[in-house]
């Protein structure tokens, strides 16, 4: 059974960072492209970030460009979201989701639960 | 405001069909694969559709979707009780260089 699961939110005020982290088991995280999809209160979804199986290849959303990194670690079967210079309008529900596609984004096939990120001063 | 277009809600009674549109342009929906997205609040969303009209297994015919131009549906036939959630629409837009989704669609079942 897939399955994701994201650790490593909580309370953080503006300019602070977090990294988040995506455990992922009953699959091979290498074969797998993996994305970072954000819900924020209220709001619809918003797609963050997407790596590629060996990391070559990275998107972000403008609104995140230059402030958040996303990483991963085959070995480890983790994907990781460094965000920094954290905004109040970064609060949100990050979810981790795997792509259907090794090399570019295509659609999110699963997803984990979602972790909370609240940014407060 | 989305990128991709669609109706903040829909309804519908048990066991009728309903759409849900998503509007786009040349640089998303009619140039790249269209995904829908079924998400009931606290839980982690599901996919139904991948590449206009591919379902997942364990996704039930009932969900369908289709693509023509820059506009994408997704439609629910035999609508059942446990369909309501919001549901979103998802592509890849050339202009952007990134993943782009609808503002998605409170279905509400009758």
């Amino acid at each position: 059974e897939v399955q994701l699961v994201e650790s490593g939110g909580g309370l953080v005020q503006p300019g602070g960072s977090l990294r988040l982290s995506c455990a992922a088991s009953g699959f091979t995280l290498s074969n797998f492209g993996m994305n970072w999809v954000r819900q924020a209160p209220g709001k619809g979804l918003e797609w963050v970030s997407f790596i590629s199986i060996s990391g070559h290849t990275i998107y972000y959303a403008d609104s995140v460009k230059g402030r958040f990194t996303i990483s991963r670690d085959n070995a480890k079967n983790s994907l990781y979201l460094q965000v920094s210079s954290l905004r109040a309008e970064d609060t949100a529900v990050y979810y981790c989701a795997r792509d259907g596609d090794k090399y570019y984004p295509k659609y999110f096939d699963y997803w984990g639960q979602g972790i909370l990120v609240t940014v407060s001063s | 405001q989305s990128v991709l277009t669609q109706p903040p809600s829909a309804s519908g009674t048990p066991g009728q069909r309903v759409t849900i549109s998503c509007s786009g342009t040349s640089s998303n929906i009619e140039s790249n694969t269209v995904s829908w997205y079924q998400h009931l609040p606290g839980t982690a969303p599901r996919l139904l559709i991948y590449s206009h009209n591919q379902r997942p297994s364990g996704v039930p015919d009932r969900f369908s979707g289709s693509k023509s131009g820059t506009s994408a549906s997704l439609a629910i036939s035999g609508l059942q009780s446990e369909d309501e959630a919001d549901y979103y629409c998802a592509a890849w837009d050339d202009s952007l260089n990134g993943q782009i989704f609808g503002g998605g669609t409170k279905l509400t079942v009758l």
